[in-house]
């Protein structure tokens, strides 16, 4: 199956630095989406961005399928940006298959 | 976006016994999952739950074990059958709606958090 690696594993940042998160895949995919797991465990949509690049806020995402990866761009970063940021791929079926997460924590 | 509710958010089971999940959507014309996430872990598939039918079983997830209803287009149950600590994790629901013709952008709930002493 897709394998969906992603980097850094881990991230320790000072409150108001920025970050870029990176999603690599190993097949061609349909969509791409990027998520953020509170501590609370709930997860919550950051983008649907199978191609091209989006913005929302101090947030940014940018896929380039062809070369099969998707960053996550993370500027001013808040505590409350603390969690775990996942992406997730879909091929020909019609479910997410998740990376392995981008553990982030912002100190003040 | 999607309203998705889940029931119970979490609970604390002993070993042996079995533990039934409600999930309820917002939208008729979707398809519905359930994942798993072990402590620590990224998301797996266990199933998508078919309105009518079975549910379809990834590699790794048997019907035995991990039961699935969906009797009706906007409920589903997901029920962990004989627990054993090792079935300790997060369990989601989650939604991908039709826009148009098209599937999209998936949702998830907000979990049940188990743990079986």
């Amino acid at each position: 199956g897709i394998q969906v690696e992603q980097s850094p594993p881990d991230l320790i940042l000072q409150e108001g630095a920025n970050s870029t998160l990176r999603c690599n895949f190993s097949d061609s995919v349909n969509n791409l989406q990027w998520f953020h797991q509170n501590p609370w465990g709930q997860l919550i949509n950051l983008f649907y961005i199978p191609s091209g690049t989006k913005q929302n806020g101090r947030l940014s995402a940018t896929t380039v399928a062809t070369e099969r990866y998707s960053l996550l761009y993370i500027s001013s970063s808040q505590t409350t940006d603390s969690g775990v940021y996942f992406c997730a791929v879909t091929t020909g079926a019609n479910n997410l298959f998740f990376g392995t997460g981008t553990r982030l924590t912002v100190i003040p | 976006s999607a309203v998705i509710s889940q029931k119970p958010s979490r609970d604390i089971c002993q070993r042996g016994t079995s533990l039934t999940i409600q999930c309820q959507v917002d939208s008729q014309v979707t398809m519905m999952f359930w994942y798993r996430q072990q402590p620590g872990q990224s998301l797996t598939l266990i199933a998508t739950a078919n309105q009518g039918s079975e549910a379809t079983y990834e590699s790794g997830f048997v019907i035995d074990k991990f039961p699935i209803s969906r009797p009706n287009l906007t409920f589903s149950t997901l029920t962990v059958s004989n627990m054993s600590p090792e079935d300790s994790s997060i369990y989601l629901c989650s939604e991908k709606p039709r826009r148009g013709m098209v599937y999209n952008e998936q949702f998830f709930g907000p979990g049940t958090r188990l743990t079986v002493l």
